[in-house]
């Protein structure tokens, strides 16, 4: 399956510790996108990344929350000090350009972080 | 502030009938509008995408319909299948600058019965 991966699929953390959520893209794809989802609501993009460049970060909460898509390896998605309110699932995205209408992208199976 | 609303919670369907989802948006700008769905503990997936210039695209038993006076897009699925059944979020995205991120709606969920 040459789709878009992420580990792990299930996170469990106490509130004060620190989460982090790979996703390798798709192959010959190096636009990452990172999208989260509370229950009961829709995808919110997070950030979008290339390459070892943040391109938009304007959904990321300004402290605790931090992305890189480093030249080699999957892209990390990382959350410090949790609390209760980070319990989500965690979606990443890929797509060979802009993603735009006639270049999709495609979603890994997310993670589900949970914070006791 | 809500740009992508899809005010249908939950639609209920019999098999080989046709399904309607429906999807406003506020933002003029937007330039492509997509459908994915999405299964419980899965990603979404793409379904079918639309150019702001068009207002009609086609790909098998799934139709989208654009309507930019109204700043409304559907969803139309005919004839319906029971593996159908899951939840269809409406997404748009700007295409100018550089940046794709996805504008989605809460979502529907679509149930088909046999």
């Amino acid at each position: 399956n040459a789709g878009v991966m992420q580990n792990p699929r299930h996170l469990v953390r106490r509130r004060g510790q620190e989460a982090r959520l790979r996703c390798s893209p798709m192959k010959g794809h190096s636009h990452v996108y990172w999208y989260r989802q509370l229950p009961e609501e829709g995808l919110k993009f997070m950030v979008y990344l290339q390459k070892e460049n943040i391109i938009d970060e304007s959904g990321m909460p300004k402290e605790r929350f931090s992305a890189e898509f480093p030249k080699e390896g999957p892209s990390i998605l990382r959350i410090q000090q949790v609390v209760r309110g980070d319990s989500a699932a965690y979606f990443c995205a890929s797509s060979p350009g802009l993603g735009q209408g006639n270049q999709p992208q495609h979603f890994g199976d997310g993670t589900r972080l949970s914070i006791l | 502030d809500q740009q992508v609303k899809q005010n249908s919670p939950s639609l209920s369907v019999q098999e080989g009938r046709i399904s309607i989802l429906n999807c406003d948006y506020t933002n003029s700008m937007f330039d492509y509008f997509l459908w994915y769905k999405k299964y419980p503990a899965e990603g979404p997936t793409f379904l079918i995408s639309i150019s702001s210039i068009k207002d009609k695209n086609e790909d098998g038993r799934f139709t989208v319909f654009l309507n930019k006076s109204a700043k409304h897009l559907s969803l139309h699925i005919v004839p319906s299948q029971p593996g159908d059944s899951a939840v269809y979020f409406c997404a748009a995205v700007t295409g100018s600058g550089n940046t794709g991120k996805l504008i989605f709606g809460q979502g529907t969920t679509l149930q088909v019965k046999p």
